[in-house]
């Protein structure tokens, strides 16, 4: 059964100190494995779509990154406005869905 | 250009009876899935429809059911609610079949908050 673990649970940040959220995964077969962030009260907002080890993508001040068994969501300088629970998701294409982790919530104070 | 959209917003039923949450998508996404998301937990997948068609089930009991109209709307119904279907209910669209193509974002509304008295 696919597997998707994010650590820590919980991260609280300086405004400008930069971290990482780690992804963990356990699949037959990754297909793609998504970012995506949840406001309190709204539904996830797609961020990055990620299929192949060593692949990057970038926007503003996040940065994420795939290996063969792990994502990192990489908030360089990050600020208030960047509090929120991070989400990471895998489709290895069986039974046409998305896996979930349980999320990290973060919170910068100013 | 309107993203996805839901609706009721917020609803409370009692234990026992039905419900019917809607889903419209994304225009020209003709994939739609849904999903039930509890406090602290990241979404669980229930269905997902492409073209009409149940393309994935989740383990979710036969009360949970779902259909996808000609015009790619949804609609999911749970009946004989039981307290722990309290949850935000989440539809998400996507322009292809999720099990075909792997890589595509699904891109989720802002959900109906479904509250069991």
């Amino acid at each position: 059964e696919d597997q998707v673990t994010q650590s820590p649970e919980a991260l609280r940040l300086q405004e400008g100190e930069s971290s990482s959220l780690n992804c963990s995964y356990t699949v037959s077969g990754l297909r793609g494995l998504f970012w995506y962030r949840q406001d309190p009260g709204k539904g996830p907002e797609f961020l990055f779509t990620l299929y192949s080890a060593g692949e990057e993508k970038e926007k503003e001040r996040l940065k994420a990154t795939l290996t063969k068994k792990e994502s990192f969501l990489h908030i360089t300088a990050p600020k208030p406005e960047d509090s929120a629970t991070y989400l990471c998701a895998v489709n290895t294409g069986a039974n046409s869905k998305l896996t979930f982790g349980k999320g990290i919530t973060l919170s910068v104070r100013p | 250009d309107a993203g996805v959209t839901q609706s009721p917003t917020h609803l409370i039923k009692t234990r026992g009876q039905q419900v019917t949450l809607r889903c419209s998508p994304i225009s020209g996404h003709k994939s739609v899935s849904w999903y039930q998301q509890v406090l602290g937990q990241g979404p669980q997948f229930i269905f997902q429809y492409y073209e009409k068609e149940e393309r994935g089930r989740g383990n979710f009991p036969d009360r949970f059911s779902a259909r996808q109209f000609p015009n790619y709307s949804s609609e999911l119904n749970v009946n004989a609610l039981l307290l722990g279907d309290s949850a935000l209910y989440l539809c998400a669209s996507s322009s292809g079949d999720m099990g075909a193509l792997g890589n595509q974002p699904q891109h989720f509304g802002d959900g109906t908050r479904l509250s069991i008295l």
